[in-house]
């Protein structure tokens, strides 16, 4: 089935550094969505991605969909603390048996030290 | 006030017993979601319905039962058949399953 990847699994930055994770799936992706869970919440929508190479960006948080549609990136520019949880990445698979099946990767758990 | 609600917050059970997750929206969504999470893992899909009576298993359905008679209710049982069942349970929905997921607050279930 479907594999979605995601690194680093943790991550430590001083406040003001930049923060980067990745996310790549074993096949290609309709679209691809992510999330961020503070500590002790659920999972809040960020973004979604549908087109291929897309680029778009929140205030300092840049989201990047892949040429193939098989991976994507996460990059927040000067870290604050209020950046703080894990940020998951969650890929819809392309057609298939499990259409309508959202796999989730493994987050990427960013902790910012003032 | 729009949401998802999960109830209880904490649930705590004796190994052997069935126990049963609410999870009530009132957004209108078609789609509906049962997640478990455990400590420092991602989350995994159990179960999902696209459309109110119909229902699909995800990746980890063993030992889990689910309904969805009312489009706006989608409640999961936890059964004796689940060999781990301590994690904590998101419910979702969206307007379909290709649009963004709502999360509830979960439920933290503890199986002794």
């Amino acid at each position: 089935g479907q594999q979605v990847m995601q690194i680093p699994q943790y991550q430590h930055v001083q406040e003001g550094e930049d923060f980067t994770t990745y996310c790549n799936s074993s096949t290609t992706l309709s679209n691809i969505q992510w999330y961020k869970q503070r500590p002790g919440g659920h999972p809040v929508f960020l973004i979604q991605l549908v087109k291929s190479g897309e680029v778009k960006k929140q205030k300092r948080l840049t989201f990047q969909f892949g040429e193939a549609k098989k991976n994507s990136s996460l990059h927040i520019t000067a870290t604050q603390t209020t950046d703080v949880g894990t940020y998951f990445c969650a890929g819809l698979e392309a057609g298939g048996t499990s259409y309508g099946k959202l796999t989730f990767g493994q987050g990427t758990i960013l902790t910012v030290h003032p | 006030d729009g949401g998802i609600t999960q109830s209880p917050k904490y649930l705590f059970r004796k190994e052997g017993q069935n126990v049963t997750l609410s999870c009530e929206q009132n957004l209108n969504h078609d789609a509906m979601y049962w997640y478990r999470q455990d400590p420092g893992q991602g989350l995994r899909l159990i179960y999902y319905s696209q459309i109110v009576n119909d229902f699909q298993k995800g990746d980890i359905a063993e030992g889990y039962s689910v309904s969805r008679e009312k489009k706006e209710s989608f409640p999961l049982t936890v059964t004796s058949a689940q060999k781990n069942p301590t994690a904590f349970y998101l419910c979702a929905s969206s307007i379909s399953v290709r649009d963004e997921q709502y999360f509830g607050p979960g439920t933290r279930l503890t199986v002794t």
